[in-house]
């Protein structure tokens, strides 16, 4: 059972705007920064966002993360069929001495 | 290219031993903390353990403490994670990754992954 919340699931037309939260505590996400990262069918995960809004070099500038308290979101706009994966917020949680994961979000391009 | 190419998974008895390997390349593996990640068929992302350039700093998530060591040896860029008392839950794809200092230590290069089975 994660200490992170996500919804299951999001979905959205070929360039509309999804938004995945992530909800967490004191402990996790209000003290420390959050990763997002991308999961594609069948390959291993990969970093997307970083420092709460930071992008890693080659991640288009359609995904954006954001920070707020105890909540953090990922943001896609402009959304494309090779934007369908798993999404995951990961901070570091300073009571468990370790990072965590949140339960992982399905994006569905419709 | 840098590479993270992850090997020693298979299929092991519940109580069972395996030791996997993380072999690293085209990057100076030992200005890294490196970290492992596992993924139960069909479920999330699971954080397991990481440790720092030298050693000196570890940590576990709980579930795996006292069962699974982390190591690395520096010289031969390798990561590795010795898990014993294996039990059905641990069944999982273990992946190995790179924290990147620059990036407040987010997992910027990952492993293709190995599978480890635990079943009789």
């Amino acid at each position: 059972q994660s200490v992170l919340t996500q919804p299951p699931s999001a979905s959205g037309t070929p360039g509309q705007r999804v938004t995945i939260s992530c909800s967490g505590s004191s402990s996790n996400i209000g003290s420390n920064t959050v990763n997002w990262y991308q999961q594609l069918p069948g390959t291993a995960p990969k970093l997307l966002i970083h420092t709460n809004n930071q992008r890693p070099s080659g991640v288009p500038d359609r995904f954006s993360g954001s920070k707020s308290g105890t909540s953090a979101s990922l943001a896609i706009s402009g959304l494309q069929s090779e934007d369908e994966a798993d999404y995951y917020c990961a901070p570091w949680d300073a009571s468990l001495n370790a990072y965590v994961f949140g339960t992982g979000t399905k994006v569905t391009v419709l | 290219e840098v590479l993270l190419v992850e090997s020693g998974g298979g299929l092991v008895q519940p109580g069972g031993s395996l030791r996997l390997s993380c072999a690293a390349s085209d990057f100076i593996f030992s200005t890294y903390w490196m970290t492992w990640v596992r993924q139960a068929p069909g479920k999330g992302l699971e954080w397991v353990a990481h440790i720092k350039q030298d050693a000196s700093e570890i940590n576990y998530v709980d579930s795996v403490k006292g069962r699974f060591t982390i190591s690395r040896d520096n010289a031969k860029n390798s990561l590795y994670l010795q898990m014993n008392s294996l039990r059905a839950e641990d069944t999982a794809v273990y992946y190995c990754a790179r924290q990147e200092s620059h990036y407040n230590y987010a997992f910027d290069v990952w492993g293709q992954g190995t599978m480890v089975t635990v079943s009789s």
